[in-house]
């Protein structure tokens, strides 16, 4: 059974800063894995996906990677600003469903 | 408008009465979830859709049910409600799922909050 487990649950940094979201999976059988966001009482939305047979994936300030071996994926955010403020999620994809980490919830100071 | 959209979004209800929550998409996606949020649990998998009329359990089905007539409709039944299913609900949607994963990309609903009483 798929475990993904998401550290740390919440993290405050000020504005300007890089920051690594940690996210670690028991099962490495996935197909991807997959970044989102999620604000305060709104659905998720997704950042990025990556592919198990891609190393990593960027979109703007975001960079996610992906290392199957070691079961581990990183987020990391260039040059935070109060907007990037949410929870964010990882969730590993198997043949039947996605499971999810509980997410880390990020504040960026102004 | 385009998506997903869940309702009610706001449900308070009691203990013992039935409940169906209502997921609506426009994607023309084949695979449907829905989803419970809870504090700490993160996204817990209920029940999953494969196609009209196909449907397999998730992580955490017990005391739900869901049905699909029609590609774009998915309900979530509690036929029974309990405090313990006081959470929040979320449908999603995709093109495909596992191993086809370049499709995978999931659409999410605004949720549904649901109080049991």
């Amino acid at each position: 059974k798929q475990e993904v487990t998401q550290i740390p649950a919440a993290l405050s940094v000020p504005e300007g800063e890089n920051l690594v979201l940690n996210c670690s999976f028991t099962d490495s059988a996935i197909y991807n894995l997959q970044w989102f966001r999620q604000d305060p009482g709104k659905g998720l939305t997704s950042l990025l996906l990556i592919q198990s047979s891609q190393r990593e994936q960027t979109s703007g300030r975001l960079n996610a990677s992906l290392d199957k071996s070691s079961g581990r994926s990183t987020l990391y955010i260039a040059a935070s600003q109060p907007g990037d403020s949410a929870t964010y999620l990882c969730a590993g994809n198997g043949d039947n469903d996605m499971r999810f980490g509980a997410g880390t919830r990020l504040t960026v100071k102004p | 408008d385009a998506g997903i959209t869940q309702s009610p979004r706001h449900k308070v209800t009691e203990t013992g009465t039935p409940v169906t929550l209502r997921c609506h998409q426009t994607e023309n996606h084949r695979y449907m979830y829905w989803y419970r949020q809870d504090p700490g649990h993160g996204l817990r998998l209920i029940h999953y859709s494969y196609g009209v009329k196909d449907t397999d359990k998730g992580e955490v089905s017990d005391g739900y049910s869901v049905s699909r007539s029609k590609t774009e409709d998915f309900l979530l039944t509690l036929e029974s409600a309990t405090s313990s299913q006081t959470s929040v609900y979320f449908c999603a949607s995709s093109f495909r799922q596992g191993a086809l994963s370049g499709a995978n990309v999931l659409t999410f609903g605004a949720g549904s909050r649901l109080t049991v009483l």
